[in-house]
């Protein structure tokens, strides 16, 4: 049950595109479909972002977008704006009811 | 409106007992797997706990098996975790949250518990 391995920090001007890895194992990333990631703003509880890897619950935007490849997944956000700037933190399905998240990365807006 | 709702958090000593709940509404609760996750203050989110949707099996973290269990009712749409044992590093943020395969999309506000003497 080790965490999810992420970038702690990145950044990018309003516009720009950032990409946010997360790196696990075949155990979870690697031999499932099913990596989730979700937005935290400060105080606030979970949004879920991306689900199935690539698929957007109604009302997210489709500037976010997720991949997989082997045991890494990543996050895509293009088109930045000053309200993307949040916690981010991948998710991933490890068999019998269990999940495993990262350890978050910060996103800031320049 | 699909929502959970968790109570239950507070002080408690370390070595001590307490039972968080979550109420669903807006959903077919016995339908779905459901997780609780928690934050402790200023770190990420980790997951504590999963019940499939008829209750057969229950998973848990390392760092709370054996001290922690996880309920759920499906005639009164609630899920339950009992903390025994409560530590120090249990001081955290709990979030009841609607647990489908490839992601959780729907979460609670959360509640608080610190465990401190």
């Amino acid at each position: 049950q080790s965490a999810l391995t992420q970038p702690r920090s990145v950044s990018g001007s309003p516009g720009q595109s950032v990409t946010i890895s997360c790196t696990g194992t075949s155990s979870d990333v690697g031999g499932y479909n099913y990596v989730s990631w979700c937005q935290q703003h400060p105080g606030k509880a979970p949004k879920l972002m991306i689900f199935d890897v690539s698929r957007r619950p109604s009302g997210v935007p489709d500037r976010f977008s997720g991949s997989k490849s082997g045991n890494t997944a990543s996050l895509t956000i293009s088109g930045l704006q000053a309200e993307d700037e949040a916690d981010y933190y991948c998710c991933s399905y490890a068999g019998s009811y269990t999940w495993v998240f990262g350890g978050g990365t910060k996103l800031t807006v320049l | 409106e699909v929502q959970v709702l968790e109570s239950g958090g507070g002080l408690v000593q370390p070595g001590g007992s307490l039972r968080l709940s979550c109420a669903a509404s807006g959903f077919t609760f016995s339908t779905y797997a459901m997780s609780w996750v928690r934050q402790a203050p200023g770190k990420g989110l980790e997951w504590v706990s999963g019940i499939s949707g008829s209750a057969s099996s229950t998973k848990y973290a390392d760092s709370v098996k054996g001290r922690f269990t996880i309920s759920r009712d499906n005639s009164k749409n609630t899920l339950d975790l009992q903390m025994n044992s409560l530590r120090a590093e249990d001081t955290a943020v709990y979030y009841c949250a609607k647990a489908l395969y490839g992601g959780m999309d729907v979460w609670g506000k959360g509640t608080t518990v610190t465990v401190s003497s």
